[in-house]
C-alpha cells in the first residue's frame, strides 16, 4: 500500500479564507501531482511537479498555487477560497506511470 | 469532445455475474491504458496497467485494449461485493500526462 497521505480529510470554511491543503509521501516519488475531482467528472489536473523547486499547472485552470521545497511535501494553497472551489482534491505521487493517490480532501466553501 | 470517455453507471449487478466495464477515447496517439478503482471516500488505486493492443489478465480481472476501434475493457469475472466501487479508465501518450475518465459506478448485489 503506498504511503501518501492528505490532511485534513474535510474542510469546511468560510468565504475568503486562505487554506493549505497537505500532501505528504514517504516514497521518495519525484513527480506529484494535485487533481480535482467532482461528482460523476474526470480528474482534472491543477498542478504538478517533476522535482524539488519545479511546479508547473495544469490542464485545469485554478486560482490555487503549491509549492515543492522537500521530495516528499506538495501543499496546495488557495488564498482566498469561494463556492466554486468545493470539491474533492486528490494528491497523488508517481514512479513511472503508476499513480499512488492520497486519500483526498473534501472542502466545502459556505 | 472529451478525450476519455466513460458510462457513468451506475451498473448492478449480481454477485458471481461478470461484469464489463468500457471506455473509449480519440486520441490515436495514446499508448499506454490504466484501468483504476476508487472506492467511496477513498483515493483511486491502480488494478491493471496495459501498453498498446491486446490482453492482460491478473486474477479475476482481464483489460482489454482495442487501438483499431480505441476502445478500452476491463472484464471481472465472479464479481464480489467487495468489487463494488468506481473504476476510472485512464490513458497516455508516450511524453504527455495521465488522461482520466469520469468513472463507471459498480454495485455487486450479494
Amino acid at each position: 500500500e503506498a504511503d501518501i497521505y492528505q490532511t485534513p480529510r474535510y474542510l469546511v470554511i468560510g468565504t475568503g479564507k486562505k487554506i493549505t491543503l497537505e500532501c505528504s509521501q514517504t516514497m521518495g516519488h519525484d513527480k506529484m501531482y494535485w487533481y480535482q475531482q467532482d461528482p460523476g467528472m474526470e480528474l482534472h489536473l491543477i498542478h504538478y511537479s517533476y522535482g524539488v523547486n519545479s511546479t508547473e499547472k495544469g490542464d485545469l485552470s485554478s486560482e490555487s498555487t503549491v509549492s515543492r521545497i522537500r521530495t516528499e511535501h506538495f501543499p496546495l494553497t488557495l488564498e482566498s477560497a469561494r463556492p466554486s472551489h468545493t470539491s474533492q482534491y486528490l494528491c497523488a505521487s508517481a514512479v513511472g506511470d503508476t499513480q499512488y493517490f492520497g486519500p483526498g480532501t473534501r472542502l466545502t466553501v459556505l | 469532445q472529451k478525450e476519455v470517455e466513460q458510462d457513468p453507471g451506475p451498473l448492478s449487478v449480481p454477485e458471481g455475474a461478470i461484469v464489463s466495464l468500457n471506455c473509449t477515447y480519440s486520441n490515436s496517439a495514446f499508448q499506454y491504458f490504466m484501468w483504476y478503482r476508487q472506492y467511496s471516500r477513498k483515493g483511486p488505486e491502480l488494478l491493471m496497467y496495459t501498453y498498446s493492443s491486446g490482453n492482460k489478465e491478473d486474477g479475476r480481472f482481464t483489460a482489454q485494449v482495442d487501438k483499431s476501434s480505441k476502445y478500452i475493457s476491463l472484464f471481472i469475472r465472479d464479481s464480489q461485493p467487495s468489487d463494488s466501487a468506481t473504476y476510472l479508465c485512464a490513458a497516455k501518450t508516450s511524453y504527455d500526462k495521465v488522461i482520466f475518465g469520469p468513472g463507471t459506478s459498480l454495485s455487486v448485489i450479494p
